[in-house]
């Protein structure tokens, strides 16, 4: 079955700097993948979508990749902000069904 | 709109009581998701309704668990014979249907089971 595997050790890194989360996959590569963002006592806030046959996809200080040779994607925040700590995680759909199935989510922390 | 509403925000039972956890979806949205998470992991699928009908349960851990959507808007997700394993957080999402669409997700219920 398919296996998602996020870093599960938090992400420390100073203001302005880029923060940079990777999703790995194990099996099939799917239609599409997306990124949530979930803040402490919230439900997941969706991000962003990149379909298989594309390379790269941004929004704002946004910017996803996904590799399907690689079966990976990564998420990138430019000059990120104090705003930014939160907890991102990958999904992508089970099989090609309407379930998404989740990575246990990468924690990042930016420093003033 | 308002987005995906979910009650109660917190609910604690005592093993092997009965509880219900409402969800109320977006208007509009004919598809409706139920997720679980525990602490430090991602939402678990657990069942879709596309409508009033549930398109796929196989999420559903076992028939302790049951959710309805009778007339295709708000869903009740109905645990019997609680057990101490199924405290996690309960998360609603809901959608317009079409496949890789934005999935909106609820605020979550808190399920506590001593």
């Amino acid at each position: 079955s398919q296996k998602i595997e996020q870093n599960s050790e938090a992400l420390n890194i100073q203001e302005g700097k880029t923060a940079t989360l990777t999703c790995n996959y194990t099996n099939y590569s799917p239609a599409y993948l997306q990124w949530y963002r979930q803040d402490p006592g919230r439900g997941p806030v969706f991000l962003l979508l990149i379909r298989e046959n594309e390379k790269e996809k941004r929004k704002e200080r946004l910017k996803v990749t996904f590799d399907t040779t690689l079966k990976q994607s990564l998420f990138h925040i430019t000059a990120s902000q104090p705003a930014d700590s939160a907890t991102y995680l990958c999904a992508l759909p089970m099989d090609s069904s309407y379930k998404l199935i989740f990575g246990s989510g990468t924690r990042l922390l930016v420093r003033p | 709109g308002a987005g995906v509403s979910q009650t109660p925000s917190n609910k604690v039972t005592e093993k092997g009581k009965y509880v219900e956890l409402r969800c109320d979806p977006i208007s509009g949205h004919t598809a409706l998701y139920w997720y679980r998470q525990s602490l430090g992991q991602g939402p678990e699928f657990l069942i879709y309704f596309q409508g009033t009908g549930a398109a796929d349960d196989s999420g559903l851990p076992n028939d302790r668990f049951f959710a309805v959507r009778p007339e295709g808007s708000v869903s009740t997700l109905k645990i019997q014979r609680t057990e101490r394993g199924d405290s996690a957080v309960y998360l609603c999402a809901s959608s317009t249907g079409v496949k890789s669409d934005t999935q909106y997700f609820g605020p979550g219920t808190r399920l506590t089971v001593l």
